[in-house]
């Protein structure tokens, strides 16, 4: 099975401030890598798919890059509702795996 | 509108079975792997398994920390997804969610079933 590798697994941040999180596989998934938000006792939701498209109504300071086994999550301009944590999958093969998520906060 | 329905969750004793259902609607079934996914109370996400679509055997794939304990099945007819768990434990208490595997990523959540497992 893939393992991924989430980075930070917490961060703390200012708005307005560029956030990055990293996230690693165990090998290659090409570009089958995905990111999701999810916020407290909600469903997590698609935010980039294929490592660097981003999913319709998602907003646009959000941006994913990376392919084979290196993935960053880009948010360019932190806001105050970007509080969530946040996880990548890869989706290259079965079984399906998530990184371990990456809590993010408004300081 | 897509929408994902689980239902089917409640409270179960260690070593007995339970059956969780996913009715979908706004999109043609047949045509999607479907899969499930859980959360433990304060935790990560850990994907279960899934189900291919027909035009792909509809073959089924489970992480190995349910393999051969949890059974997912389909009736396209019904464009209903089924999560069979058998002989469960503490550490299968979880919300489990019904997803969308949209070609490999996940683009429709259900909003989830509490599945508590305890004497």
């Amino acid at each position: 099975d893939i393992q991924m590798t989430q980075s930070p697994s917490s961060l703390s941040a200012s708005v307005g401030d560029r956030v990055t999180i990293s996230c690693r596989a165990s090998q290659s998934v090409n570009w089958y890598l995905n990111w999701y938000q999810q916020k407290p006792g909600k469903a997590p939701k698609l935010l980039i798919y294929g490592a660097s498209n981003l999913e319709s109504g998602a907003p646009s300071r959000f941006s994913g890059s990376g392919s084979g086994t290196d993935f960053i999550l880009t948010i360019s301009s932190l806001q105050p509702e970007d509080s969530a944590t946040y996880y990548c999958q890869q989706g290259y093969s079965a079984p399906r795996t998530f990184g371990q998520g990456t809590k993010v906060e408004i300081k | 509108e897509v929408q994902l329905v689980e239902s089917g969750g409640g409270l179960v004793q260690p070593g007995r079975s339970l059956r969780l259902s996913c009715k979908a609607s706004g999109f043609n079934f047949g045509d999607y792997a479907m899969s499930w996914v859980r959360q433990a109370p304060g935790k990560g996400l850990e994907w279960v398994g899934f189900i291919r679509s027909n035009s792909y055997g509809g073959t089924t794939v489970y992480a190995a920390s349910v393999r051969g304990r949890f059974t997912i099945s389909r009736d396209n007819s019904k464009s209903i997804t089924y999560l069979q768990m058998n002989n469960l434990q503490t550490d299968d208490t979880a919300v489990y969610y019904c997803v969308r595997d949209g070609y490999g990523d996940i683009d429709y959540w259900g909003q989830g079933t509490l599945v508590t497992v305890s004497s």
